[in-house]
């Protein structure tokens, strides 16, 4: 079946480490999307990708950076910069053309710092 | 730039009942779609439906409805025959439009809690 991969589902970050969360599709989707989900709240766009090798900042970015080297993997680092990594973390992906196409998302990683 | 308002952080519904989820939505864009989504507490989003902004009629999908009101600015959510697997959080969601190709985000609503009782 098609769908959306994200591993791991719970992961633990020290501090000053980075860590890197995956994504992978494979609904031959172009566009890619990662949200943030804080407790109680709605998600919030940290990166997209419409097209492989190439990505956009979201309304969060800061500390947080991409990759886009396949058509099927989009992969997110929470950097030490990242001050607040604690989060619920959300892949999406889409056929990017037109506005009647819903985000099909994964089941989400949950981070923690230790 | 877009947002949305869903004003229930929390509501409850006796199971076979219809429920009402509302939400406002603000932009300047002509062109665009509004979502909703489900999330049960294990966590993934499971799109529920769409309505265009161009679509003259209320979408339906199932047991779910969408009461758009344009004028308004307002899509609301129906659920009918409430089921006690609907207990979630919905999201309301809107993706604009501005040119043929171009990949939109979603803006997402803070979302309302549904609790169905037995």
């Amino acid at each position: 079946d098609g769908g959306i991969t994200q591993s791991p589902k719970y992961l633990f970050r020290k501090e000053g480490q980075n860590v890197t969360l995956s994504c992978e599709q494979n609904l031959n989707h172009d566009a890619m999307y990662w949200y943030r989900q804080d407790p109680g709240q709605g998600l919030r766009l940290i990166y997209y990708s419409q097209i492989v090798n190439d990505f956009q900042k979201g309304d969060i970015a800061e500390g947080y950076s991409v990759s886009r080297e396949k058509k099927e993997s989009f992969p997110l680092t929470v950097t030490s910069a990242q001050k607040n990594p604690t989060a619920f973390y959300l892949c999406a992906s889409s056929i990017p053309t037109g506005y009647n196409q819903p985000q099909h998302f994964g089941d989400g990683t949950r981070l923690s710092i230790l | 730039a877009q947002k949305i308002t869903q004003t229930q952080p929390g509501m409850f519904v006796q199971e076979k009942e219809a429920v009402t989820l509302d939400c406002t939505y603000d932009t300047s864009d002509q062109s665009y779609g509004l979502f909703w989504y489900k999330q049960p507490s294990s966590g993934e989003m499971i799109f529920l439906i769409y309505q265009g902004s161009y679509d003259e009629q209320n979408a339906t999908e199932g047991r779910y409805s969408l009461n758009f009101q344009k004028a308004r600015k307002s899509a609301n959510l129906v659920i009918s025959a409430s089921q006690l697997g609907d207990s979630a959080m919905y999201f309301c969601a809107m993706r604009d439009f501005i040119s043929s190709g171009s990949a939109r985000q979603l803006t997402f609503g803070s979302g309302t809690q549904l609790t169905v009782l037995p």
